[in-house]
């Protein structure tokens, strides 16, 4: 059973540009959730989808940034003209219920770069 | 969530327990422990979560007070690998709050 895939692992992007993180969940679970980490510092909540769904968008920027979880593929992170603020590692985790003893397993990250 | 308190670091000689306190004094009757690692560039790793009994599986046992004010991480057996930072996390069971707050966590070294 796979776990969580995360691609790119490494992602460099030009100031302006824009960078797309994808995310596989686990087999069989419907609930994603999308952390970064900054260097140095701690993971940070960003968002938490269901199918098609925003949940809860309560730690994402409210510009530049969105997220999606189609019905078919990937999860993506979308973060359009990119600041060198943005470089950070950006983590993704699912799991299999949205219930509180329903553990997120998460991925290797995405570490985005950005000069 | 309730907040959690962590000693910042810890040392363990190898081949000895490891146990990780956390205090949790505000949590309430319904939100589970959890416990993650974070191995250097790494994504969290789940360890293992509880309610109100002790929980052990293949990586660790976890130790829950009574009162379920405080809990303990026990690693039975350190090896080298199990260096990382150690995360505590509390999680209510409420549709729509499930996602984990991690705090600063325990940085975990073991020693050869």
């Amino acid at each position: 059973n796979a776990g969580v895939m995360q691609n790119p692992r490494h992602l460099v992007r030009r100031r302006g540009q824009e960078a797309r993180l994808r995310c596989s969940p686990m087999k069989g679970h419907s609930h994603v959730y999308w952390y970064r980490q900054l260097p140095e510092e701690g993971l940070k909540f960003m968002v938490y989808l269901q199918k098609e769904n925003i949940i809860d968008e309560s730690g994402m920027p409210k510009e530049r940034f969105s997220a999606e979880f189609p019905k078919e593929g990937p999860s993506i992170l979308r973060i359009q003209q990119v600041v060198r603020g943005d470089s950070a590692a950006y983590f993704c985790a699912s799991s299999i219920q949205g219930a509180g003893n329903s553990p997120l397993h998460f991925g290797n990250g995405t570490r985005l770069t950005v000069t | 969530d309730a907040k959690t308190t962590q000693p910042p670091s810890m040392d363990c000689a190898e081949g000895r327990a490891a146990n990780l306190p956390c205090n949790h004094s505000t949590i309430s009757g319904n939100e589970y422990v959890y416990w993650y690692r974070q191995i250097h560039s790494q994504g969290p790793q789940y360890i293992i979560h509880g309610l109100k009994n002790n929980e052990t599986n293949e990586m660790a046992s976890l130790i829950i007070t009574e009162d379920r004010k405080s809990s303990t991480l026990i690693l039975p057996h350190a090896t080298l690998r199990d260096t990382a930072v150690y995360y505590c996390i509390v999680r209510l069971p409420i549709q729509g709050a499930q996602k984990l707050v991690f705090g600063q966590g325990t940085r975990l070294t073991i020693n050869p």
